[in-house]
């Protein structure tokens, strides 16, 4: 069975903080992908990364960075120096091997206060 | 360059009514993949179309939801007879082609609200 959670519902943080979302997988498949999406109160949702199975580079994209780490089923999400405007639920996703659907977790809402 | 379109964003519908809700891919996109966020809660996949075709529609209960993706148009969700517990954000997320690789970009959602 394929399952992503996020354990954290919410977290609060004052501006210019660092956050860290976690995200743990679970999947049988050896060939999957994972991502993370930005649903902000507007809420549409927005892409923000997709990682494949096979690369466990962390990534940094501004502000943002991804660590992936297989020994642990984890993909967990870093904002440095947080701002009002990352205020949103986070969601990770997977997509495994053989399947179309997107498997995602229940979410973390980040209230970034100024 | 446009993105995943859907309309209406807001529908308002008494139980017993139907409710359709249109969603039209970003362009060069041919499959399309519907999900429904109840209140409080993560995104449950529902079906996935390709164009005339349903691939994978192990997502949508079997009584009074139905989806296609006609040749020409956008794709439809259509739920009859609606009841309170349908209430939530379907959204629709297109990629350019199928498989779990490809990114699933969404569009803006419907919200949908039954009284």
């Amino acid at each position: 069975a394929q399952k992503v959670t996020q354990a954290q519902t919410e977290i609060s943080v004052v501006e210019k903080e660092d956050v860290t979302l976690d995200c743990v997988y679970e999947t049988r498949d050896t060939t999957y992908y994972l991502f993370w999406y930005k649903q902000p109160p507007s809420g549409e949702l927005v892409f923000l990364i997709r990682r494949n199975s096979f690369d466990e580079q962390n990534e940094i994209s501004g502000r943002y960075s991804w660590n992936f780490q297989k020994s642990t089923s984890s993909f967990n999400f870093t904002i440095t120096a947080s701002q009002v405007v990352d205020s949103a639920v986070y969601f990770c996703a997977l997509g495994g091997y053989n399947t179309d659907k997107l498997i995602f977790g229940t979410g973390t809402r980040l209230q970034v206060f100024p | 360059n446009a993105g995943v379109m859907q309309n209406p964003r807001h529908l308002v519908r008494r139980r017993g009514q139907e409710a359709r809700l249109r969603c039209s891919p970003m362009k060069g996109h041919s499959h399309v993949y519907w999900y429904r966020q109840l209140p409080e809660e993560g995104l449950k996949f529902m079906v996935y179309l390709q164009k005339e075709n349903i691939i994978d529609e192990s997502g949508m209960p079997k009584e009074r939801f139905s989806a296609e993706f006609p040749k020409e148009g956008p794709s439809i969700l259509r739920i009859q007879q609606v009841v309170r517990g349908d209430s939530a954000a379907y959204f629709c997320a297109s990629s350019p082609l199928g498989g779990f690789q490809e990114t699933q970009y969404f569009g803006p959602g419907t919200r949908l609200l039954v009284l």
